[in-house]
């Protein structure tokens, strides 16, 4: 089982629609929580990025952790086609983002 | 403020033979890592070095090598090729000292190997 399990999809939505992308995970230690939008053929591209338990806002994205639950989700705002990407969670023991272990990513289309 | 590079961006290679990927960091990063990210996955954790030695490993085999120079630009080194190893490689840089949740990626080498 891996460490990191998020949602396949891939998940088709109408613009202007609220999207929640969700992640769980078995490792308690976690304790950095990231989003990353990655286009087609493209690197990662960091959304947000969480401590511990809590919400976060940034814009039409909104980032929540619940470590009891180890759960993670991404909820998307006012949904746009240009938001049509696959979106990967990401998590840190300590605070070394760059020792990350991501999920498979789930696709996500926008449409028009 | 200059983002990752990192070079070439498309290789094709024959089983068995050795490849060598570079990566320029960010502007202000002293940490680079690499990462494994095969098709229809999640990038998987190599490798990541700080001041020019390596500060942690994923599962990855000792064929998996690297380097980081003083200027912080850094090179994934892999011998004896396998057709597993077919793949986006990406390179990401953060800062030790900076905002610690941060790492920012560059656009990847899409590695063949035939």
């Amino acid at each position: 089982q891996k460490e990191v399990e998020q949602d396949p999809g891939p998940l088709s939505v109408p613009e202007g629609a609220i999207v929640s992308l969700n992640c769980t995970y078995s490792n308690s230690a976690f304790q950095y929580f990231m989003w990353y939008r990655q286009y087609s053929r493209k690197g990662p591209e960091l959304l947000m990025y969480t401590y511990s338990s809590g919400n976060k806002e940034d814009g039409r994205f909104t980032a929540q952790v619940d470590k009891s639950s180890k759960y993670i989700s991404l909820f998307i705002r006012d949904s746009q086609p240009s938001d049509s990407a696959t979106y990967l969670c990401a998590m840190s023991v300590g605070t070394n983002a760059g020792k990350s272990t991501f999920g498979d990513g789930t696709t996500l289309t926008v449409k028009p | 403020e200059t983002g990752v590079t990192q070079s070439p961006t498309h290789l094709i290679k024959t089983r068995g033979q050795q490849v060598t990927l570079r990566c320029s960091s960010q502007s202000g990063h002293n940490t680079v890592s690499w990462y494994q990210q095969a098709l229809g996955q999640g990038p998987q954790f190599i490798f990541q070095y700080y001041r020019e030695e390596e500060n942690g490993r994923g599962n990855f085999p000792p064929r998996f090598s690297g380097l980081q120079f003083p200027n912080y630009s850094s090179e994934l080194n892999v011998n004896a090729l396998e057709l597993d190893d077919s793949a986006l490689y990406l390179c990401a840089s953060s800062s030790r000292q900076g905002r610690r949740g941060e790492q920012y990626f560059g656009p990847g080498t899409r590695l063949t190997v035939t």
